[in-house]
């Protein structure tokens, strides 16, 4: 399985919306598709777990759906704080743990 | 409050070896799988290795395949990183990680740098 993620980089206005998109090179269970955000000099944080249920303590600006090859993560309302990369992540096999190269949130 | 603390990392040439640990508090480790990550400087994220609850069962990624070996002590809430024969290439920030819902990583250490370097 590779992931592709769309775009690199997306610069957005506060409030504005950002959709960020996953893509698997072949179909893959929503249940074991993950999303991450991590700032800079920071570990990962859980975002979305299974494609759409928000991890404890995410608020619900953050939201994921998707199935098969495609899933999307949408951001509401963007706050400054939300700049970060975003990585996708999926659990199956060969290899069993894969990453997407994540996409870039720049707050303008 | 749970708590991943990474430790072991530092500089080493091509060729040598490094044990990385990685200390959990704040839950009962025996009770998830766990996890090594790492990032190559200003890259993304590249999954190493995964252990089941008990250490039975371990797996690694191709490219560290018969070179590091991941291990827990659940008694010491402790899961290693065994790293052989260090490549340049395995340069990384190195982080642990809890097994959380459906194949996703819950809680994730602060990292533990690696550097390979002549």
């Amino acid at each position: 399985i590779v992931l592709t993620q769309s775009p690199g980089t997306v610069s957005v206005s506060p409030g504005e919306r950002a959709t960020l998109s996953c893509r698997a090179s072949q179909r893959v269970s929503g249940t074991h598709l993950t999303w991450y955000q991590q700032k800079p000099g920071q570990a990962p944080r859980l975002l979305i777990y299974s494609a759409s249920n928000r991890a404890t303590g995410i608020p619900d600006r953050f939201s994921g759906s998707g199935s098969e090859t495609d899933f999307t993560l949408i951001i509401s309302r963007l706050e400054p704080e939300d700049s970060a990369v975003y990585y996708c992540q999926h659990y199956g096999s060969s290899p069993e743990v894969t990453f997407g190269p994540g996409t870039k949130v720049d707050i303008k | 409050e749970v708590q991943l603390v990474e430790s072991g990392g530092g500089l080493v040439q091509p060729g040598e070896s490094l044990r990385l640990s990685c200390a959990a508090s704040g839950f009962t480790m025996s009770r998830y799988w766990m996890y090594w990550v790492r990032q190559p400087p200003g890259k993304g994220l590249v999954w190493v290795s995964r252990s089941n609850k008990d250490g039975s069962s371990t797996t690694h990624a191709d490219s560290v395949k018969g070179r590091f070996t991941m291990s827990r002590d659940n008694a010491k809430n402790t899961v290693y990183l065994q790293m052989n024969s260090l490549r340049v290439e395995d340069t990384a920030v190195y982080y642990c990680g809890r097994g959380g819902s459906w194949g996703s990583i819950d809680y994730w250490g602060q990292g533990s740098l690696i550097t390979v370097s002549s």
